[in-house]
């Protein structure tokens, strides 16, 4: 059974540009929660997605974006990039009624 | 509002006890997560307590009091790899979990 997957691994971008992350998650999981985590730092919630649709948004601006697919898999659009989006961004699925969030290895996100 | 605290870093040696303490201060509460990290990687769980009291998994246990908006997860016999990030997160039901900003613990020699 795959746990959550992320890709891809590493990313290098320019300031302006626009990046998508993506996600697939744990084998029965439904719900898809995106984090951006500073060096340092905790987890910081951007989003969560669950039956295709944001449910939940963190303190985040437009310029972060998501979508989710009816196989549950889910991607994280940044668009406009800034310095300080540099940061290992965390995708964690779930079940609906289940509260435990289980954790992809992230994507290592630098903004040059 | 939320607010999660724990200490920055910690050290400890080698096969030594460390407790690692977490105040929260949350809109709703359902229970309280501790989380692994290694420098890199992604959190991996380590426990969740809903209930008041002492869970107790192999070397490591976490303890919750609610009506003290606290928590601690408690490391014994400590090895090298224990090295890592502890995050605390509280679970607040539908919204999502609430990180702190993690406690780095150096195990030494």
């Amino acid at each position: 059974d795959a746990g959550v997957t992320q890709s891809p691994t590493h990313l290098i971008k320019t300031r302006g540009q626009q990046v998508t992350l993506r996600c697939s998650p744990k084998s029965g999981h439904d719900t898809v929660s995106w984090y951006q985590q500073a060096l340092g730092q905790g987890p910081q919630f951007i989003f969560q997605y669950y039956e295709e649709e944001e449910r939940q948004r963190g303190n985040f601006p437009d310029r972060f974006s998501g979508h989710q697919f009816p196989n549950y898999s889910s991607e994280l659009n940044v668009n406009a990039l800034l310095l300080g989006d540099s940061a290992l961004y965390l995708c964690a699925s779930s079940r609906t009624r289940d509260n435990e969030q289980f954790f992809g290895p992230g994507t290592r996100l630098t903004v040059l | 509002g939320q607010n999660i605290d724990q200490p920055t870093e910690m050290t400890a040696t080698e096969g030594a006890i460390v407790q690692i303490n977490c105040t929260y201060q949350t809109s709703g509460f359902n229970g309280l997560f501790w989380y692994q990290q290694h420098a890199g990687e992604a959190p991996t769980f380590l426990s969740y307590n809903v209930l008041d009291g002492l869970e107790e998994k192999g070397r490591f246990s976490s303890f919750l009091s609610r009506s003290k908006g606290y928590s601690y997860l408690l490391l014994k016999e400590l090895q090298m790899k224990d090295s890592a990030s502890y995050l605390c997160a509280s679970d607040s039901g539908n919204t999502p979990l609430v990180f702190g900003k993690g406690t780095r613990l150096s195990v030494i020699a």
